[in-house]
Formats: C-alpha cells, structure tokens, sequence
C-alpha cells in the first residue's frame, strides 16, 4: 500500500507561533518514530509509540514538544511557541512490530523554517 | 548512550571507482547495525542491516557492509559504483533490545557524489 506520509511538505512560523505536524503512518504499523534533521546532519530519536502509548519521549528537547497518536494510527508533532533552533526536517518513521529487527519505513518529512 | 561517527562529509569519485565509506559506534553492549540512504528528491530508505551472524551483509544495488566488532565498525563498500548511486549516506545503530523501544541514532551521513 501506500508509504508514509506527512503533512504539511514544508512549513513556515514566525517565532513565538505553536505548529502541529502530522504523520500517517503504513496502515497496520503499530510502531511509529519521530525524528528531528538539522541542516547538515543526521536524524536525531525524538519519540517512540507502540500503538496509542508513547513508550519512549527521551529525545524530545523541550517541555515545548509534544507527540500524540491517540487511536494508534495518525500522530501528531506539536511544537509550542517556537523558536529558531527548531528550524528543521521532522521525520516520521513506521515499522510492522516493535523491534529493530522490523525496518522503518521513513516519511518524506516535514521542513519547518521558523522565522 | 550510543553515538555513531562518520568520517567522510563528502565524498567524490568517478564511475567504475570503488567505494567505500567509513561507519564506527561508540556502545558497550550488542548492537543492530543499519545504512540508509537517500537519494536526491526521496525518503530515506533501508540499504542494508546487521543483527547477527554473518559479519558480511549484502544489501540492494550491489552494497555491502562489514561488520569488525573488535574495531567497533561497520563499513560500506561497493565494488563499482554508477552515476545513479549520488545520495546521502547514513549509518545508524540501535542497542540490542530483543523487543523494546528501537529509536535510531544516526551519524551525519556522507554526501556521495559520482561524476559520469
């Protein structure tokens, strides 16, 4: 079926605005990642879920972000008050299972530019 | 916690040449070793894995990888290389889990450019 997809492509805010970032996933992955890209870099772990449970917030850099996935399928990435330091591709990754041994399939990511 | 080092930002070659691209992990335990890639314009997308056994895995379009535990690496090669492999590379690693939460971490990648 179809990939994983994200929305918007690309998003621009003026600091200080919130953003929400949304992610559907492979239908049926009950795994799904979020991951932050910086210019020039490598993707950073943000989060984890396993169905509608968030098992793994640890990478999240701020009391400003904040993931949901309340029915186990879309999440959503929300940032709060941004600020220039979130400019950056947000990527979503999801997998058949929990377990590294289930390849992530990754989104096209979202470009947020916080201006 | 586990960190992931690339030598190689960029790098250039010609058609025909042979590649390979430098990958090592800081971790004290057992670990899932990955490379992405992703090409102009495209997600990322698995290239190829190590979990166990066989320290010489092979992936799509002709790569390679060797895992050496004794230097903590796990290198990318191919043989000869074409035009249509200009990507951006990635290793990345995750903790042997058996199960559990498997967030990647990532190096920086290496910008592979291959000139015709």
């Amino acid at each position: 079926g179809a990939g994983v997809s994200q929305s918007p492509r690309y998003k621009v805010a003026k600091r200080g605005q919130d953003v929400a970032l949304r992610c559907d996933p492979i239908s049926g992955h009950v795994s799904l990642f979020w991951y932050q890209q910086a210019l020039g870099q490598g993707p950073e772990f943000l989060t984890y879920f396993q169905n509608e449970a968030q098992l793994d917030k640890s990478g999240l850099p701020s009391d400003r972000f904040f993931a949901e996935r309340p029915e186990g399928s879309v999440s959503t990435l929300k940032i709060q008050r941004t600020q220039q330091e979130d400019s950056a591709v947000y990527l979503c990754a999801s997998s058949l299972t929990q377990g590294a041994r289930y390849e992530q399939y990754f989104g096209p990511g979202t470009r947020l530019t916080v201006t | 916690a586990q960190s992931v080092s690339q030598h190689n930002h960029h790098v250039i070659l010609s058609e025909a040449a042979s590649l390979e691209l430098g990958c090592n992990y800081s971790y004290g335990g057992t670990v899932n070793l990955f490379w992405y890639v992703q090409y102009p314009g495209q997600h990322l997308q698995l290239l190829l894995k190590y979990f166990s056994g066989d320290p010489l895995v092979k992936g799509i379009k002709g790569f390679e990888a060797e895992f050496i535990k004794s230097k903590f690496s796990f290198n990318l090669r191919k043989p000869s290389v074409q035009w249509s492999d200009t990507a951006e590379y990635f290793c990345a690693v995750t903790p042997y889990s058996g199960g559990g939460a498997d967030g990647l971490t990532f190096g920086k990648g290496t910008h592979l450019i291959i000139q015709p």
